[in-house]
């Protein structure tokens, strides 16, 4: 009940393209899902985050969907960059617990 | 801009030695953490610390492990006796007024235990 199910493991998008991950939850006590990137060597790195009490949020090219009723959301990453090359993980927060969940991480490399 | 600080970058220690993993939270920050990566797998939850006392703690923070906040800046990890299978990234954590607040990473501390 504890765990965030990530996919893809690894994706490769060429330059300018979409990009696209995609997390299931299983906690509906959950109610704080942040997406972090990381590049090699570094902590991971908050870009973007939701509550469910909304279905998308966009910040420049990276857009959260959330579908609660499916218990499902994803990173869109529009205009995809080499500079976009990293590590990217979903997480959940919430409930009776103030620890972040992590996904299992995608490795996203994007061919110039 | 703030950010967490961590040292030392990198520790080797052998089994069975004590380590101590130190962080530097952002000032204002109230709530602190630590996670680990073993090398190509997720980040996992270790412990959280609030008002000078741990708030949650995983499975994986058994008796060998312990924090502290020894001064108004400091936050340490205090790894006992050293096993191999402690070998991975220990990342600190800061977050606000609220645990709600985004939790802000350091850049980590790679433990190799020989």
């Amino acid at each position: 009940q504890q765990q965030v199910k990530q996919s893809p493991q690894s994706l490769i998008v060429q330059k300018g393209g979409i990009s696209i991950i995609n997390c299931a939850y299983e906690n509906t006590a959950f109610d704080y899902f942040p997406w972090y990137q990381q590049f090699p060597g570094k902590g991971p790195a908050l870009l973007i985050a939701i509550r469910p009490d909304v279905s998308e949020k966009k910040e420049g090219r990276f857009t959260i969907s959330f579908n609660k009723s499916a218990k499902q959301f994803s990173l869109h990453i529009m205009d995809s960059q080499p500079g976009d090359s990293a590590t990217y993980f979903c997480a959940a927060y919430g409930g009776a617990t103030n620890k972040l969940i992590f996904g299992t991480g995608t490795l996203l490399a994007v061919q110039p | 801009e703030p950010e967490v600080t961590q040292t030392p970058s990198h520790q080797v220690t052998q089994m069975g030695q004590e380590v101590i993993l130190r962080c530097v939270p952002i000032s204002n920050h109230l709530y602190f953490y630590w996670y680990r990566q073993i090398l190509g797998q997720k980040v996992e939850f270790l412990v959280s610390f609030y008002n000078n006392e741990i708030s949650e703690k995983s499975e994986i923070f058994d008796d060998q492990f312990s924090v502290e906040r020894p001064d108004g800046s400091n936050f340490t990890l205090k790894i006992r006796s050293t096993k191999l299978e402690d070998s991975a990234m220990y990342f600190c954590a800061s977050s606000g007024q609220s645990s709600y607040n985004e939790q802000f990473f350091g850049p980590g501390t790679r433990l190799t235990v020989l």
